[in-house]
């Protein structure tokens, strides 16, 4: 079963409005972390924002907010005010810590959604 | 600066022809892990390394190998690199343990295979 999935293979908005980027994940421990990246066009692995399984308040950085819903399961970005430099394809990310505590760092992605931001 | 590096950055190659991609990081980082990149399948992990002579596979090992002699550098070879291997690559590293840990990213290689 895919243990990251992203719906939508590509999204539209227009310039200044917002858009959200869909996620879902699927585990069975109750430690792990939400992840988003950016890769633009030049190929590069931009982090954007995490998510803690125990963290109470859904996570800002900037124009980047992450809707966490963690009954359903889902992680999904938004970004405020859509920049043309915004325009790139955006992968979500989960890392499971194990029972110990400890993490040994796997991330497992998504397939990724290409968004396109229109002037 | 705190940084991934990759080298090479781009690469053709042809069936059969052994090749070695290097990543080296300043961080101190014991965590380190090769990825690949394929359209619609998001990123997969390749190989990863807790520390120093520790590795281990990840999903998608087949016809890579990995050595970790020292914990700044964590080379990929494709002892007879094959077609289905064409993709690009990242190489990773963050420090050990639970808590937002960012991964930092190398560059990527892009690999052709002929």
């Amino acid at each position: 079963a895919q243990k990251i999935t992203q719906t939508q293979p590509g999204m539209f908005v227009q310039e200044k409005e917002a858009v959200t980027l869909d996620c879902t994940y699927d585990t069975s421990d109750q430690s792990y972390g939400l992840f988003w990246y950016k890769q633009p066009s030049s190929g590069e692995m931009i982090f954007l924002i995490y998510q803690g399984s125990y963290d109470e308040q859904n996570a800002t950085e900037g124009r980047y907010s992450l809707n966490f819903q963690k009954a359903r399961k889902s992680a999904n970005l938004v970004i405020s005010a859509s920049q043309l430099g915004d325009s790139a394809m955006y992968f979500c990310a989960m890392r499971e810590d194990n029972a110990g505590g400890t993490s040994y760092g796997k991330l497992t992605f998504g397939q990724g959604t290409i968004l396109t931001v229109h002037p | 600066e705190a940084q991934v590096t990759q080298n090479p950055r781009y690469l053709i190659t042809v069936t059969g022809k052994k090749l070695t991609v290097t990543c080296s990081q300043n961080m101190n980082h014991e965590y380190m892990s090769w990825y690949r990149q394929d359209p619609g399948l998001g990123l997969r992990q390749i190989y990863y390394s807790m520390n120093v002579e520790v590795t281990d596979k990840g999903d998608v090992p087949e016809g890579y190998k990995v050595s970790r002699k020292e914990k700044r550098n964590f080379p990929l070879i494709l002892e007879s690199p094959s077609p289905n291997q064409t993709s690009l690559y990242f190489c990773a590293s963050r420090l050990s343990g639970t808590g937002r840990g960012t991964q930092y990213f190398g560059p990527g290689t892009r690999l052709l295979v002929l």
